[in-house]
């Protein structure tokens, strides 16, 4: 199965600020991934498909870029309801899906 | 619009078994796999395994290979879930959710609490 490794587990950042996140697939996965954000309590809420494709709805301070095995979430400047934990999912060769370890990003 | 909702809280006892529910509305459920994740208690999302609401096919991951089946209800659009041999540790909220490549809606989760 594929392994996904997502880096780093956590971050502290402050509103305003430029925010990354990586995912690294073990082998090629195209460009079959997604990503989420996940607030307490809250089911995940998709953001990013087809690794750089925004979710409707989603605003365009969230980007992604990437392809084969080495992806990236970016927020371009942190707004205070974007303090959350995110999780990348590859479903190249599904089933089975994989997700990524998460990303909390804290104040 | 497309919605997944999910049976109530369960509290269970060691070596009990649990049915989570998971009811589609808004688009045809035979023509979308239906696939079930868990998150325990601040820790990451975990892959279950998968159905086909058409064929009733189904895969597992092997960590829970003989502990769960998934099955369901075309005439009601509803995806079930049943784990077995209940232990502490599967502790966890449980998710629906509808996989078009990726994972595209989820359902509002059900949290199974396992305590004797």
């Amino acid at each position: 199965d594929i392994q996904m490794t997502q880096s780093p587990s956590s971050l502290s950042a402050s509103v305003g600020d430029r925010v990354t996140i990586t995912c690294r697939a073990s082998q090629d996965i195209r460009n079959d991934l997604g990503w989420y954000q996940q607030k307490p309590g809250k089911a995940p809420k998709g953001l990013i498909y087809a690794a750089s494709s925004l979710q409707s709805g989603v605003p365009s301070r969230f980007s992604g870029s990437g392809s084969g095995t080495e992806f990236t979430l970016t927020i371009s400047s942190l707004q205070p309801e974007d303090f959350a934990t995110y999780y990348c999912l590859q479903h190249n060769n599904y089933p089975p899906l994989t997700f990524g370890g998460g990303t909390k990003v804290e104040i | 619009q497309v919605q997944l909702v999910q049976s109530g809280t369960e509290v269970k006892k060691p070596g009990a078994s649990v049915k989570v529910s998971c009811k589609a509305s808004g688009y045809t459920f035979t023509s979308y796999d239906i696939n079930w994740v868990r998150q325990a208690t601040g820790q990451g999302l975990e892959w279950m395994g998968w159905m086909n609401p058409n064929s009733g096919y189904t895969g597992y991951a092997q960590k829970f290979q003989g502990r769960v089946t998934m099955t369901r209800d075309t005439s009601i659009s509803t995806a079930y879930m049943e784990l077995s041999s209940l232990r502490s540790d599967d502790t966890a909220i449980y998710y629906c959710a509808r996989v078009m490549g990726p994972i595209d809606f989820w359902g509002q989760g059900t949290l199974v609490t396992v305590s004797s």
